[in-house]
């Protein structure tokens, strides 16, 4: 079974810019989360997709947002990019909630940075 | 704010000791208690997880221990190996609260040949 697939792998964006990070979760997977690593604040959630609906978020400001197709493929977007804005991206799926939605899958990540 | 503490921040150990990597949550509402691996490069993965109905699990070399009521959990690693230097994250979780983890800050281990 193929694994949490992120594109692209690296990028470099200057301040003002906007990016749009890719995943594609394990097959089956309805859950798709969001998070940021730095080396100053670890790891982050920035927000989850359960078949098409955000259903949490993190506190992250509005210029990070998110989409899920119906095909359970995620996107985030960052707009108006900032210098902090520089991180790796994870994305992970799950395949739901509750007890049977326990484990996350992570990507490889997207790693971000912002000249 | 749901808060979670790691200890310590690093750890270097010989091959073959048994590194504790310990961890403290505040949300009482917690039950899921999972510990993830991450090597450079690669995103996390689940390592080894345990539900608070017991106080111990052991999967191999790796295992958690329980205490709900101090509330904090810990990672032993039975005769290291180089092979397991890696970050390791504790990363509890209310279970009918989505897929929300809240990730501690990472304890960095090295494993000396």
């Amino acid at each position: 079974k193929a694994g949490v697939t992120q594109t692209p792998r690296y990028l470099i964006k200057t301040r003002g810019q906007q990016v749009t990070l890719s995943c594609s979760p394990i097959s089956g997977h309805r859950s798709v989360s969001w998070y940021q690593q730095t080396p100053g604040q670890g790891l982050q959630f920035l927000f989850e997709y359960f078949s098409e609906t955000q259903r949490n978020k993190g506190n992250f400001p509005g210029r990070f947002s998110g989409r899920q197709f119906s095909n359970s493929r995620s996107e985030m977007n960052v707009s108006t990019l900032e210098l902090g804005d520089s991180a790796l991206y994870l994305c992970a799926s799950s395949p739901g909630s509750g007890p049977i939605g326990g484990e996350l899958f992570f990507g490889e990540g997207s790693r971000l940075t912002v000249l | 704010q749901q808060q979670v503490k790691q200890s310590p921040q690093s750890l270097i150990v010989q091959k073959g000791g048994i590194p504790i990597i310990n961890c403290a949550y505040e949300n009482t509402a917690f039950d899921y208690f999972p510990w993830y691996q991450q090597f450079p490069g690669k995103g996390p993965a689940l390592l080894i997880a345990i539900r608070p109905d017991v106080s111990e699990k052991k999967e191999g070399r790796f295992t958690i221990s329980f205490n709900k009521s101090a509330k904090q959990f810990s990672l032993h690693i039975m005769d290291s190996q180089p092979g397991d230097s890696a970050t390791y994250f504790c990363a509890p979780r209310q279970d009918n609260y989505g897929q929300n983890f809240v990730f501690g800050p990472g304890t960095r281990l090295s494993v000396l040949p």
